[in-house]
């Protein structure tokens, strides 16, 4: 079945420092992944659509200067926290569904989430 | 924006016990999902959902699309200790998904 892998799982920077969270698609091509942030007993928040060759559509309040996210190829895409704050701490989740056009509402496969504190 | 109410927050129940959860949407949604999150991983895709009044089950789990389209349930028959978790519902339209606010499940051996 389809996979998606996430790396890394786990990540402790320091405040001001920037990280780069990595989404694979391993056995799909993805034009288009998603990324959610899950806060501790919350829910999975969207905030953004990465779209392979084009700029990422954020959801509304995600600062997009601050949550850089490149989509280099069909199978990856990479959301970079810039200038990372104590408050950026939070469990990082990405998707990707190997559906397209009609298909588009496939069922989304997860990413096995990034684990982000900063301290 | 759109949103999505779950309920129950949470439940504790006995092994061997029903269970069922629903979610409810003002917002019409194409594809209903339900997902199950152990801590400290992603969600796993438990049952989708493409029409309005589908039933579908995946071994004990059954859910449903509600007719309206805005809104659906989760049951699971005979709950078992590793039934324990979060459950998210998910409404989608064009492969974007809200989520509800999850369902902790807890169940007594």
């Amino acid at each position: 079945g389809a996979v998606v892998s996430q790396h890394p799982s786990r990540v402790i920077c320091k405040s001001g420092t920037s990280v780069k969270i990595e989404c694979r698609s391993l056995d799909f091509q993805a034009t288009t992944m998603f990324w959610y942030r899950q806060f501790p007993k919350q829910s999975l928040m969207l905030m953004a659509t990465s779209n392979e060759g084009s700029k990422a559509t954020y959801e509304q309040g995600v600062e997009k200067d601050k949550f850089l996210i490149n989509h280099a190829s069909l199978t990856l895409s990479t959301l970079t926290v810039t200038s990372a704050h104590p408050e950026d701490s939070s469990f990082y989740i990405c998707s990707a569904t190997p559906g397209t056009g009609s298909s588009y509402n496939s069922p989304l496969h997860f990413g096995n989430g990034t684990r982000l504190t900063v301290t | 924006g759109q949103q999505l109410n779950q309920s129950p927050q949470s439940m504790f129940i006995q092994e061997g016990e029903d269970v069922s959860m629903n979610c409810t949407s003002s917002s019409i949604f194409n594809t209903w999902l339900w997902y199950k999150q152990d801590p400290g991983e992603g969600p796993v895709l438990l049952i989708a959902l493409y029409k309005a009044g589908e039933l579908t089950s995946n071994g004990r789990l059954t859910a449903q699309f509600g007719i309206t389209r805005k809104d659906s349930f989760l049951n699971i028959s005979a709950s078992i200790p590793s039934d324990v978790g979060i459950y998210f519902c998910a409404g989608a339209n064009t492969g974007k998904l809200i989520f509800g606010q999850g369902t902790t499940l807890q169940v007594k051996p």
